[in-house]
């Protein structure tokens, strides 16, 4: 149980096109999900937190206009990368926490950003 | 605000010896924390969290780790290190209350020695 999928696993796009990337969780509610950001051989940095039905909280230095969240169901968060660049080529990795369980989330497998 | 260190960015040992994988963490309240480990090409698995409860907490693959809050520590250590243990290790930290998005370390690759 309490699984993450994202989609796509990887995409290539040209510059300045917009990408956006689905994380679902297929078992279990989640009014919480997170987006995170790992550079290659390095550390997962937290991106944003959303929550089901309101505006997503970004932390400090991310763009919320270049990083489009919507968190519409219990069971699914978007990511929109509009107008990407290749320093947004990354490796973005989403995580839901189950609904009534405060300290665990469960980490979706990933999806590869590759902007050309 | 929450931070975690991880010492040594890679970690070599033999096959059956002690993994010792090293954090300490710095937080302004009382502190959640995590192990994940990270398959090449994969998501990040849980293999155990402290939550203000038993202070060495088992997780899964037989690692276990001990919250010492005079240290302000959370190490993992495995008594006999397998192949398949040769993965990237996070520790990470909660911001508040354990339901808040993750701090992580650096991660630490572990390298397992036939």
């Amino acid at each position: 149980g309490a699984v993450v999928s994202q989609h796509p696993s990887w995409v290539i796009c040209k510059s300045g096109t917009s990408v956006k990337i689905e994380c679902r969780s297929l078992d279990f509610q989640a009014t919480t999900m997170f987006w995170y950001r790992q550079f290659p051989k390095q550390s997962l940095m937290l991106m944003a937190t959303s929550n089901e039905g309101s505006k997503a909280t970004y932390e400090q230095g991310v763009e919320k206009d270049k990083f489009l969240i919507n968190h519409a169901s219990l069971t699914l968060s978007t990511l929109t990368v509009t107008s990407a660049h290749p320093e947004d080529s990354s490796f973005y990795i989403c995580s839901a926490r189950l609904a009534g369980v405060a300290d665990t989330q469960y980490f979706g497998p990933g999806t590869r950003l590759t902007v050309l | 605000a929450q931070s975690v260190t991880q010492l040594g960015s890679h970690v070599s040992v033999s096959e059956g010896a002690l993994v010792l994988l090293r954090c300490n963490y710095s937080s302004s309240v009382p502190p959640y924390l995590f192990w994940y480990v990270q398959y090449p090409n994969q998501g990040l698995q849980l293999l155990l969290k402290y939550t203000s409860a038993a202070t060495l907490v088992k997780g899964i693959n037989g690692f276990e780790a001990e919250f010492k809050k005079s240290e302000t520590s959370f190490h993992l250590t495995k008594p006999s290190a397998h192949m398949s243990d040769a993965a990237e290790y996070f520790c990470a930290v909660s911001r508040g209350g354990g339901a808040d998005g993750l701090t992580f370390g650096k991660g630490t690759h572990l390298i397992i020695q036939p």
